[in-house]
């Protein structure tokens, strides 16, 4: 079965640093991998994800993400937080199992830039 | 959020009272989901729809129901034999290449 995890519940990061946000995967053939955001009391928004081609991907409001096969992870980055990146993010895979096409959310990590 | 709207925002639900609730989509995608949001357990599917007039049920589909007459519209019935119903409930929509677009959510308490 396909599966994501998040390690860590939460992240704290100050305003302008760098910031990573983990998640790592197990699934069976080539992974579908998203990360979605949610602001409270709101639904997800999609930020960015990999199919194919290029290992890192770039993604709204300056997020990216680094796909790494060898060590099965999906980190989603920013070069410089902001105090609005607060919120919670969500990492997902595509999984095609069974009776449909769906996706397997991980746990969330909810990341908190500190002014 | 936007194509995707649900309703209410707030529902408040009795015990041993089923309640309904709405999802809408204008973006004329063909699959549509219903999750059911905890803290501290991120997003768990309930059930999902990939066509009209069929559905599958997800990973917790005990207490729940949904229907799908239409293609934009995908309501999920809570019933009174779901024993802890109060929770955030999100419902997405997909065009078939994988990205889910969700609605705002429903927060519904169990009074």
């Amino acid at each position: 079965a396909q599966s994501v995890a998040q390690p860590e519940d939460q992240v704290n990061v100050a305003e302008g640093n760098p910031l990573t946000v983990k998640c790592t995967y197990s699934v069976s053939g080539n992974p579908y991998l998203f990360w979605y955001v949610q602001y409270p009391n709101r639904g997800l928004q999609f930020l960015l994800k990999y199919i194919t081609g290029d290992n890192l991907v770039k993604g709204s409001y300056g997020f990216e993400a680094e796909f790494n096969k060898s060590q099965t992870s999906f980190h989603l980055k920013k070069p410089s937080a902001l105090v609005s990146d607060s919120a919670l993010y969500f990492c997902a895979v595509r999984d095609m199992g069974g009776s449909g096409d769906k996706l397997i959310f991980g746990t969330g990590t909810r990341l908190q830039v500190f002014p | 959020d936007g194509g995707i709207t649900q309703s209410p925002k707030y529902l408040f639900r009795k015990e041993g009272q089923n309640v309904t609730l709405s999802c809408e989509q204008n973006l004329n995608h063909d699959a549509m989901y219903w999750y059911r949001q905890d803290p501290g357990q991120g997003l768990r599917l309930i059930y999902y729809s990939q066509i009209v007039n069929d559905f599958q049920k997800g990973d917790i589909a005990e207490g729940y129901s949904v229907s799908r007459e239409k293609k934009e519209s995908f309501p999920l019935t809570v019933t009174s034999a779901q024993k802890n119903p109060t929770a955030f409930y999100l419902c997405a929509s997909s065009p078939g290449t994988v990205s889910q677009y969700f609605g705002p959510g429903t927060r519904l308490t169990v009074l």
